[in-house]
């Protein structure tokens, strides 16, 4: 079965540093991979998504994500953060479990910004 | 177009009682899940549904039941609620397609609810 790593429970920055939150999954034939944010007392919105072709992939608001085949992994970054990005981030995998398709998330990575 | 809702937003409940948690969607989507989100744990998949009348066990379905009556709506059921399902919930949907959960799944703002 499928499985997400996100190694960091927070990650702590100064705002305008660059940022890496880890993801690392387990390794399948065909990979479907996400970003989520969840942003404080909100609902969770979909970051960015790796299906197939470029292994960078970006959002609309400076984050990108590579996939690593070779490594399993499918790491966030962006080079300068603002006060606006402090949330917690979700890595998913989708899996085939029972019959169906399913969503495996992370435990989650909370960004905390530093003035 | 507000997306999915949820309500309510709070509630407590006393050990045994019964509650119903209600998702809808305006999006006309064929798929629809409930979560719970625990710290540190991220989010387990409780129940979901792929269409109107279905529904499915996901990951932590033990003490919950769901119903799909309506394609826009998906109710949540803790039929004797216990400490143990104090919990953010959570409710999504998605599009169908042939590429059955590479979609972006759309959430609700969520339910706290706390079990005494």
């Amino acid at each position: 079965a499928q499985s997400v790593t996100q190694l960091d429970s927070q990650v702590p920055v100064f705002e305008e540093a660059p940022v890496e939150l880890r993801c690392n999954y387990s390794s399948s034939v065909s990979v479907y991979l996400f970003w989520y944010v969840q942003y404080p007392n909100q609902g969770l919105q979909l970051l960015l998504k790796y299906l197939s072709g470029s292994t960078l992939v970006e959002s609309i608001n400076g984050f990108e994500a590579e996939f690593n085949k070779s490594q399993t992994s499918f790491h966030l970054r962006k080079p300068s953060v603002h006060i606006s990005d402090t949330a917690e981030y979700f890595c998913a995998v989708r899996t085939y479990m029972d019959s169906n398709y399913q969503l495996i998330w992370g435990a989650g990575t909370k960004l905390i910004i530093k003035p | 177009n507000a997306g999915v809702t949820q309500t309510p937003k709070f509630r407590v409940l006393k050990t045994g009682q019964s509650m119903t948690l209600l998702c809808a969607q305006d999006m006309n989507h064929e798929y629809m899940y409930w979560y719970r989100q625990d710290p540190g744990m991220g989010l387990r998949l409780i129940h979901y549904s792929v269409g109107e009348g279905t529904t499915a066990k996901g990951e932590v379905p033990d003490g919950y039941n769901v119903s799909r009556l309506k394609k826009q709506n998906f109710l949540l059921g803790l039929e004797s609620a216990a400490p143990s399902q104090t919990s953010v919930y959570f409710c999504a949907s998605s599009y169908s397609s042939t590429y059955i959960h590479t979609d972006t799944q759309y959430f609700g703002p969520g339910t706290r609810l706390t079990v005494l």
